[in-house]
């Protein structure tokens, strides 16, 4: 499978608990995206990298709120001490070169949190 | 006032009706529009970009309307794995973001 993988797929985590999930982009693409969506809503834009470097950042994130794409291929999200509120489905996505007309968003299947 | 503003629906319709979606955009330094698809709990996939000359692909129909800041979608002869919740999506001009709207839930029934 070549297209955006996600782990986990569900974490369940009690309130103040910190957790990391993990986005292997499609290989050859170098900007790699953070989404957050909540039930009835469309994805809210988190962050966004191209290769390592973390160009643009929601105003909506939090300092308990890191990325990380060390090498420019997977990234890393973190939550630290999680609040109820923090409870979505979080979406990465990556595109390759080129704009956004050429080269549109692909999606891994999501990283499901439920804080309790 | 929230940057992509969509009717949440649902939009209930027979097999075979058309049924149109429409979008509204507040920053008019937007540059690139798209449709996306999402089926129930999975991700979204790109339906089609949206040009300024209006688009289709099959039996789908997009238009951009730059000086009311709305984009629509147009289906006809809808299907029942047409049921799905519609992304209208919009990226500003030499940037790297794009924002979601809330979707438009459609549901097409026998």
């Amino acid at each position: 499978d070549t297209g955006v993988s996600q782990n986990p797929r569900h974490k369940i985590t009690k309130r103040g608990q910190n957790v990391t999930f993990r986005c292997d982009p499609i290989s050859e693409h170098n900007r790699l995206y953070w989404y957050r969506q909540t039930l009835g809503q469309g994805p809210e834009f988190l962050t966004y990298f191209q290769n390592e470097a973390q160009l643009e950042k929601s105003r909506l994130l939090s300092d308990r709120f890191s990325a990380e794409r060390p090498k420019g291929s997977f990234s890393t999200l973190e939550i630290q001490r999680t609040e109820q509120g923090d409870s979505a489905m979080y979406l990465c996505a990556s595109r390759g070169f080129g704009t956004v007309n050429n080269s549109p968003l692909h999606f891994g299947n999501g990283t499901r949190l439920t804080v309790t | 006032r929230k940057e992509v503003e969509q009717d949440p629906g649902p939009f209930n319709v027979p097999e075979g009706a058309t049924v149109a979606f429409n979008c509204t955009y507040s920053n008019s330094a937007s540059q690139s529009f798209f449709w996306y698809r999402q089926d129930c709990r999975k991700e979204p996939k790109l339906l089609m970009s949206v040009y300024s000359s209006g688009n289709e692909d099959g039996r789908f129909t997009a238009q951009l309307n730059r000086a009311s800041q709305y984009i629509s979608l147009l289906i006809r002869d809808s299907k029942l794995s047409d049921s799905a919740t519609y992304l209208c999506v919009v990226n500003e001009v030499g940037g790297n973001k794009l924002v979601f709207g809330a979707g438009t839930i459609l549901r097409v029934k026998s």
